[in-house]
């Protein structure tokens, strides 16, 4: 089975810290990606990444950036947090970028409070 | 746009009965994809349709594709109080180059025990 683990699954942080959120998959997959979600809003992609150090801008990038050093781990880091970055962040992998015709394995989430 | 949209939004029924959500997308589709959300957990793939195909089954879930009318369908049948939670739907155009999903807000599904 394929696990998709997030380094915590509750954070509070104060603006303007630097916040990492890290994520790891074990089952080398090409892709990993970053989304977060609000009420009413859905999930929204923040970016993703098809290989190590390769990395693009989902719909939502400003005030984020990302790191892929390793192909199991994707990191989302929030240069200076701000109290509109509350929300919940999800990251998922899935094997093969071009056809989209398979699945996407989600982690448990991070529900990241700025105060 | 990409998104699906859910509809209802919110859906309460009774342990036994089933339940059924629908999906609306605006674009040509290759595929649809239906994930489940249980509260403050990540998605779970539940199941993929084909542009192609009319109806897939998997166990209790029925899923409908109409892409005449763009749009697609859920059925859980004899819902258990175990199937709370959101569910989404995700089109899938390839012609568009982008290589993620898009969720939209999901239908939120109660079962009563």
């Amino acid at each position: 089975d394929v696990k998709v683990t997030q380094s915590s699954r509750y954070l509070v942080k104060r603006t303007g810290e630097k916040v990492f959120l890290e994520c790891v998959q074990d089952m080398d997959h090409e892709n990993m990606f970053w989304y977060r979600q609000d009420p009413g809003l859905g999930l929204r992609l923040i970016y993703f990444s098809y290989d190590v150090k390769m990395k693009e801008k989902g719909d939502i990038p400003e005030g984020y950036s990302v790191s892929r050093e390793k192909k199991e781990r994707f990191s989302l880091i929030l240069e200076s947090a701000s109290t509109n970055q509350t929300s919940m962040y999800l990251c998922a992998s899935s094997l093969f970028p071009e056809t989209l015709q398979e699945t996407q394995y989600f982690g448990p989430g991070t529900r990241l409070l700025v105060l | 746009s990409q998104q699906g949209e859910e509809d209802p939004q919110a859906l309460s029924i009774q342990e036994g009965e089933n339940a059924t959500m629908n999906c609306s997308y605006k674009t040509s589709i290759n595929n649809l994809q239906w994930y489940r959300q249980n509260s403050g957990r990540g998605l779970v793939h539940l199941i993929l349709i084909r542009s192609n195909e009319r109806e897939k089954h998997s166990g209790r879930l029925r899923v409908t594709l109409d892409t005449s009318k763009k749009s697609s369908s859920l059925l859980i049948t004899a819902s258990r109080a175990a199937d709370t939670a959101s569910y989404f739907c995700a089109p899938v155009n390839m012609d568009t180059g982008r290589r993620a999903l898009t969720f939209g807000s999901g239908t939120r599904l109660q079962v009563q025990p």
